[in-house]
């Protein structure tokens, strides 16, 4: 099966501090991606990542950056935390784009859920 | 750009009746569809996509949906509701020529005895 890992299952952090969110997959995709999830807006893409080094905005990239240095490693960073990014941060990855059974299914972490005091 | 709506934020079954949660999309070219399922404390979970070919798709736990183009719609079903299946519902829309995936807002499932 595949896995998608995110380093850390909650966190709590202060205002301004920077934040570094980890995810790891082991299955060679080339997508992956950021959401927010949040109740009643239900997920809400940050980034994503077609390749390494290769990245684009979502619909809220607004506080927040990204780095995928590795194929298998999509990090999420947010430079100064504040308070209403408070919400839980799930990572999914895919394999390349194109048809197939596989192709174009997501896969997701476990998801971490980030306090911001 | 691609957009997701689920019109319903709840709904509230009781158990053994029938379920259809429902599922907009605004994508210009032909869409891939799919719906993913989160039980409570749960990473999500996909139940089914449809990419081409038959509109009525079959999926996981007895769920199924049916895509209408005409209606840009991507209704889910399930002819029973067991009290199992209570959990948040996401509609996603991608496609062949992006690489991004968009998610509707979710529906919560209530079931009662």
């Amino acid at each position: 099966d595949v896995k998608v890992t995110q380093s850390s299952r909650y966190l709590v952090k202060r205002t301004g501090e920077k934040v570094f969110l980890e995810c790891v997959q082991d299955m060679d995709h080339e997508n992956m991606f950021w959401y927010r999830q949040d109740p009643g807006l239900g997920l809400r893409l940050i980034y994503f990542s077609y390749d390494v080094k290769m990245k684009e905005k979502g619909d809220i990239p607004e506080g927040y950056s990204v780095s995928r240095e590795k194929k298998e490693r999509f990090s999420l960073i947010l430079e100064s935390a504040s308070t209403n990014q408070t919400s839980m941060y799930l990572c999914a990855s895919r394999p390349y784009l194109g048809q197939g059974s596989g192709a174009n299914v997501l896969t997701f972490g476990a998801g971490s859920r980030l306090t911001v005091l | 750009a691609q957009s997701v709506t689920q019109p319903d934020i709840h709904i509230t079954v009781s158990e053994g009746a029938s379920l259809e949660l429902r599922c907009n999309y605004s994508y210009g070219a032909t869409p891939y569809l799919f719906w993913y399922v989160q039980s409570p404390g749960q990473g999500l979970q996909l139940l089914l996509k449809y990419f081409s070919g038959d509109t009525l798709v079959q999926g996981i736990k007895g769920f199924e949906a049916e895509f209408k183009r005409s209606q840009s719609s991507f209704n889910l079903r399930k002819p029973s509701v067991h009290w199992s299946d209570a959990a948040e519902y996401f509609c996603a829309v991608g496609a062949q020529e992006r690489s991004d995936m968009r998610f509707g807002a979710g529906t919560r499932l209530t079931v009662k005895p």
